[in-house]
């Protein structure tokens, strides 16, 4: 299984700022995913990073909001932008190291709280 | 879109018992289906999976049902242990943009 790293594991921010997220994988990636998990809840896909192009976001999430960045088959970034209390979640990086349909792993999360 | 639906919401059961979840999904186009255990704190960590083209697969203490025709799926737990506690997550996967539906979790608590 891969071993995914995940940065920061939590943070406490002001509203009207930014905080990006960083997930460094241990290994070459076919696919990354963003996912949001509030208090209590399941979790809920924000977008797919898609290596070299833009990412494919589902529907209630836009790239102003959430910009995600994937450079290379290893890493990528979440920026959560001008943050309210409503943005106070988990967010996870989750790999499939194969094709569609393959495991897919997760990292540990980071908890940010916006106050 | 999948829809998967899965229940019981809290399970609390006596160490040694059993325990069992069950999901449904909607799309017939699904065929892989895997089951996440959460740690307070912690990332999902995937316990077990199961493909379309099986019917049942196991691995020590947990095991994994499919039925195909009924859209239907359930993660079973035996001999529960007091660190079987966490939240379970179902989901399920067939799209070839390889992306997972969630169920909504179960909290499960395994008393001494």
């Amino acid at each position: 299984s891969a071993v995914i790293s995940q940065k920061p594991s939590r943070d406490i921010c002001q509203r009207g700022t930014s905080l990006t997220i960083q997930c460094q994988v241990d290994s070459q990636v076919t696919m990354m995913f963003w996912y949001r998990q509030q208090p209590g809840q399941s979790l809920t896909l924000i977008a797919t990073a898609n290596q070299g192009s833009e990412a494919t976001y589902e529907s209630g999430f836009v790239i102003d909001k959430f910009p995600i960045s994937r450079p290379n088959l290893t890493f990528s970034t979440l920026t959560v932008s001008n943050m309210s209390p409503e943005d106070s979640s988990i967010y996870l990086c989750s790999v499939q190291q194969g094709a569609p349909g393959t495991e897919a792993f997760f990292g540990q999360g980071t908890r940010l709280t916006v106050v | 879109g999948e829809n998967v639906e899965q229940h019981p919401s809290t399970l609390s059961v006596q160490e040694g018992d059993s325990a069992v979840i069950k999901c449904t999904y909607s799309d017939s186009a699904s065929n892989y289906f895997p089951w996440y255990k959460q740690e307070l704190g912690k990332g999902p960590q995937l316990i077990i999976d199961i493909r379309s083209n099986v019917g049942e697969k196991k691995d020590q203490r947990i095991a994994v049902t499919l039925n195909k025709t009924a859209k239907h799926f359930s993660l079973h737990i035996t001999e529960t242990q007091p660190e079987d506690s966490a939240v379970y997550f179902c989901a399920a996967s067939g799209s070839t943009l390889g992306r997972l539906y969630f169920g909504r979790g179960t909290q499960l608590t395994v008393w001494p």
